[in-house]
């Protein structure tokens, strides 16, 4: 039973680019969320997809974005990268069906921007 | 909002022995879910236990309890019996209704050292 993958696992980008990042979830599971961790930080909730369409979003500017395939697997754009976007990125996949489940983590992608 | 507190930036324990983590939370909701995860270096979060508000028995997962006084705000994490491995980050976490799939907030993190 795989559990939940990114890739890429180590990015480096310089100030005003884009970056594009992968999760692929859990098998069985149909929601995803996107979690940034600064360094000595907890993780903070970017935003969820579901059914492919945003279903929550935290506190991240519109630089932020995503998408969810049919598939369940999803992707999270950052656009005009800023030094201050440098972080552990992690993906977590949970089920709407069910009793109650937690969200599992994938291994994360780091960003570092120059 | 909900809010998480991890006072304890850093633990360093003797192994064998029994680790408590701290954690307190703050929260409107009526219905709400705790968790914990540990994060070793390699930087995955792993989940270890949940406590949902509703639950009158603390949750236990091996050699791990979930020590939650509802008066009080607190899901304090205790690990019986350290072991090396044991090593980690360690995060209290929270979300809205007694469900998984909601987003979580994450308090700060303990860093557990485990002492041969």
């Amino acid at each position: 039973d795989a559990g939940v993958t990114q890739s890429p696992t180590h990015l480096i980008k310089t100030r005003g680019q884009q970056v594009t990042l992968r999760c692929s979830p859990k098998s069985g599971h149909d929601t995803v969320s996107w979690y940034q961790q600064a360094l000595g930080q907890g993780p903070q909730f970017i935003f969820q997809y579901y059914e492919e369409e945003e279903r929550q979003r935290g506190n991240f500017p519109d630089r932020f974005s995503g998408h969810q395939f049919p598939n369940y697997s999803s992707e999270l754009n950052v656009n005009a990268l800023l030094l201050g976007d440098s972080a552990l990125y992690l993906c977590a996949s949970s089920s709407t069906t069910g009793s109650v489940d937690t969200q599992y983590f994938g291994p994360g992608t780091r960003l570092t921007v120059l | 909002a909900q809010k998480i507190t991890q006072t304890q930036p850093g633990m360093f324990v003797q192994e064998k022995e029994a680790v408590t983590l701290d954690c307190t939370y703050d929260t409107s909701d009526q219905s709400y879910g705790l968790f914990w995860y540990k994060q070793p270096s390699s930087g995955e979060m792993i989940f270890l236990i949940y406590q949902g508000s509703y639950d009158e028995q603390n949750a236990t997962e091996g050699r791990y309890s979930l020590n939650f006084q509802k008066a009080r705000k607190s899901a304090n994490l205790v690990i019986s019996a350290s072991q090396l491995g044991d090593s980690a980050m360690y995060f209290c976490a929270m979300s809205r209704a007694n469900f998984g799939n909601e987003k979580l907030t994450f308090g700060t993190g303990t860093r557990l050292t485990i002492i041969p």
